[in-house]
C-alpha cells in the first residue's frame, strides 16, 4: 500500500479565500483522523472518523472549519474563510483501530 | 479531558549516551500510551507503545515505562546515534482519541 495519501502538499493562499484539503487513507482502515500541528499548539487532533462517520469533532477550531468523509477512501478538510492564524501542517492519519496511527506526509497551509 | 505534559522540550547527549523523556498524563481512564517520532519535515511515525497492562516494553535500543498509579510514562534510549536526533512525542489515550504532548528535540552529538 502507498500509505495515507494527502493532497496538496503545500498551499499559499490569500486570507478569506477558500482552501479544500483531501486525504486517501490506507485501504482497509477503518478509523481517519485530521491533526493539525503548530510550533505553539503541537499536534492537536480536529476530528476523526469511524467507518466515514464523525465520531468526535470537539477539536475543529469553529464552524470555519468543516470535514467530510463520503466513503472510505476519501475525506477533506475545508477552511472557509481562511484566516492567517490557520497557518500550519493538517495531517491526516489512518488506523485500524488498534492503536498505531500511520500519518500521511501533511499538507503544509499558508495563509497571507 | 485529557492533559499530557512532556519533559524536557530540548534534549541533548552524547552520541552512545542515554536519553530520557518523561510524560505525564491526567485521565485515569487512558489506556494506551505510544511514542512517535518525527524527524524534520517528515511525518510522524510510531517507535513503541504500551498499554496500561504492561508495565515495561523494550524493543532494541529503545524502551518505555508506565506507572499507572503516578499517571506518568518514560522513553528511554539507550546508546544514542545521530539519526536519533529528532522529535519526539508522547501520548495518551483510549486507542482512538489520542491527546500529545508539546515533544522534545533530543539532539545526538557525535
Amino acid at each position: 500500500d502507498a500509505g495515507v495519501i494527502q493532497s496538496p502538499r503545500h498551499e499559499v493562499t490569500e486570507m478569506g479565500q477558500e482552501v479544500t484539503l483531501r486525504c486517501k487513507p490506507i485501504s482497509g482502515h477503518d478509523y481517519l483522523f485530521w491533526y493539525r500541528q503548530t510550533m505553539m499548539r503541537g499536534l492537536e487532533l480536529l476530528i476523526y472518523f469511524n467507518n466515514n462517520v464523525p465520531i468526535d469533532d470537539s477539536g475543529m477550531p469553529e464552524d470555519r472549519f468543516s470535514a467530510k468523509m463520503p466513503n472510505a477512501s476519501f475525506s477533506t478538510l475545508k477552511i472557509q474563510p481562511s484566516e492567517p492564524r490557520d497557518s500550519a501542517v493538517y495531517f491526516c492519519a489512518s488506523s485500524m483501530g488498534t492503536g498505531e496511527l500511520f500519518f500521511g506526509e501533511g499538507s503544509r497551509l499558508t495563509v497571507l | 479531558g485529557e492533559n499530557v505534559e512532556q519533559h524536557p522540550s530540548t534534549l541533548s547527549v552524547q552520541e552512545g549516551d542515554s536519553a530520557v523523556i518523561k510524560c505525564t498524563y491526567s485521565d485515569s481512564a487512558s489506556n494506551y500510551f505510544p511514542w512517535y517520532k518525527q524527524e524534520l519535515g517528515k511525518r510522524p511515525q510510531l517507535i513503541i507503545d504500551i498499554r496500561s497492562n504492561v508495565g515495561e516494553k523494550k524493543d532494541q535500543r529503545i524502551a518505555v515505562t508506565l506507572n499507572k498509579t503516578a499517571k506518568h510514562f518514560s522513553l528511554h534510549i539507550t546508546e544514542t546515534q545521530p539519526e536519533d536526533s529528532a522529535v519526539y512525542f508522547c501520548a495518551a489515550g483510549d486507542g482512538n482519541k489520542l491527546v500529545f504532548g508539546a515533544g522534545t528535540i533530543l539532539r545526538v552529538k557525535s
